[in-house]
């Protein structure tokens, strides 16, 4: 049973215009989101997150958008570029106390982006 | 500062084996979790360490095992190696309570 879900396996966006990366979650229990980029041969590196008390969080180019009723989460990526191609994973976790626990995993949308 | 690092960095091995994968974290870390990612699917979380002891599991058989050594660094061992085993094995760190998880670049397992 699959928690975190990215239903999208590819996306395909021209530069400069805006990359919409979607995730669904069935847990009503996971209060912390995220959100990793993965390149080829490459550990995923940590892009921006986002607590259950918020609706949005901006950091720069990426804007996360957050949606408790829909259990819905999507990562906007404005303006795109060509350096944005790669795996994008959404995450999610069940904080206890403010302690760091596991993190559970979609399985990932590639983004490419043509220059 | 140096990051999240793993070694080695790949490994072949055959059925039945037992195998050694290790991580160091980044330099602030304390907390170390391992993950396996297999083709195609996003990454599954094994286990947490923090003060050197196992603080949470996942859904893996009792083969795999882990440490944590006093300077935070980490080792994942998997004994009796199935063909199923094969994947990338990632390492993250975190510090303390935070919640955002820095990866190493992982270890490529294959069994034969």
């Amino acid at each position: 049973d699959q928690q975190v879900k990215q239903n999208s396996p590819s996306l395909s966006v021209q530069e400069g215009r805006i990359s919409i990366l979607n995730c669904d979650y069935t847990n009503s229990m996971f209060d912390y989101f995220l959100w990793y980029k993965k390149y080829p041969a490459e550990g995923p590196t940590f892009l921006i997150s986002i607590s259950s008390i918020k609706d949005k969080n901006e950091d720069g180019r990426f804007t996360v958008f957050l949606n408790k009723s829909a259990k819905h989460l999507s990562l906007h990526i404005v303006p795109s570029q060509p350096g944005d191609s790669a795996v994008y994973f959404c995450a999610a976790s069940v904080s206890s106390g403010g302690s760091n626990y596991k993190l559970t995993f979609g399985k990932g949308t590639l983004l490419t982006v043509n220059p | 500062d140096a990051g999240v690092t793993q070694s080695p960095t790949h490994l072949i091995k055959t059925r039945g084996q037992q195998v050694t994968l290790r991580c160091s974290p980044k330099s602030g870390h304390d907390t170390v979790s391992w993950y396996q990612q297999a083709l195609g699917q996003g990454p599954q979380f094994i286990f947490q360490y923090y003060e050197e002891e196992e603080r949470q599991r996942g859904n893996f058989p009792d083969r795999f095992s882990g440490h944590q050594f006093p300077n935070y660094s980490s080792e994942l061992n998997v004994n009796a190696l199935l063909l199923g085993d094969s994947a990338l094995y990632l390492c993250a760190s975190s510090p303390g309570e935070r919640y955002e998880q820095y990866f190493g670049p992982g270890t490529r397992l294959t069994v034969t």
